[in-house]
């Protein structure tokens, strides 16, 4: 079965500083990367995914950026945070057969 | 294009009794569709799923879900519920577009079970 690392559990950042989140795979190679981001009462929204190394996809415009530098890493960031980036970032994997997505454990952002 | 409605945010219910939470969805292509639990603080569990075959479909903790084409539902349901269910609840569907896996959410629906 595969594991999905993320850190930091949790984060307080000052509005205008920078953000590197960071998510880690074990157990599976080669999968489709997701970072979601779950803010109060909007569900989850997709804000990137990925389908191999340096090959990365937006959902949804905004002041974040995600990169892939090793098959099983995937890394969100901001060079300045808002406030409205506050929320629970989590990172998933998309399986081919079953289609059942993995979750992290998410990180806790709050931006102040 | 595809989206998941759950037509309720909050679902409050009496230890024991029966629940069902509702999912709705539309597609212009086919799709797989999941439910799933998250506890707070944590993840995103899978509790079941419905690729093909059999429409009623059961899962874990005693859950089961039932996909109806005409309706383009798949609604979630649990006889007798149990103070642990207390939990959000999501809704999803996924298709495949070239290699990738298009995944959509519903907003959640909390559910709360009340001794």
């Amino acid at each position: 079965s595969q594991t999905i690392h993320q850190w930091p559990a949790t984060l307080v950042q000052p509005v205008g500083s920078p953000l590197s989140l960071e998510c880690t795979v074990e157990g599976t190679s080669n999968p489709n990367l997701y970072w979601y981001r779950q803010a109060a009462g909007r569900g989850l929204q997709l804000l990137f995914y990925s389908v191999g190394i340096g090959q990365i996809s937006s959902e949804v415009p905004q002041n974040l950026s995600a990169s892939r530098p090793q098959d099983r890493q995937f890394i969100l960031s901001s060079k300045k945070l808002l406030l409205s980036d506050s929320g629970f970032y989590l990172c998933a994997t998309g399986q081919p057969i079953s289609y059942e997505q993995y979750f992290g454990p998410g990180t806790r952002l709050t931006v102040t | 294009a595809q989206s998941v409605t759950q037509l309720d945010s909050q679902v409050p219910v009496f230890e024991e009794a029966p629940v069902e939470l509702r999912c709705n969805y539309s597609s212009s292509v086919s799709v797989y569709l999941f439910w799933y639990v998250q506890y707070p603080n944590q993840g995103l569990q899978l509790l079941l799923k419905y690729l093909s075959g059999s429409t009623l479909v059961k899962g874990i903790n005693g859950f089961e879900a039932e996909f109806n084409k005409s309706q383009t539902s798949f609604h979630l349901r649990k006889p007798s519920v149990h103070i642990s269910d207390t939990a959000e609840y999501f809704c999803a569907v996924t298709s495949r577009s070239g290699g990738y896996q298009k995944v959509t959410f519903g907003i959640g629906t909390k559910l709360q079970v009340i001794p």
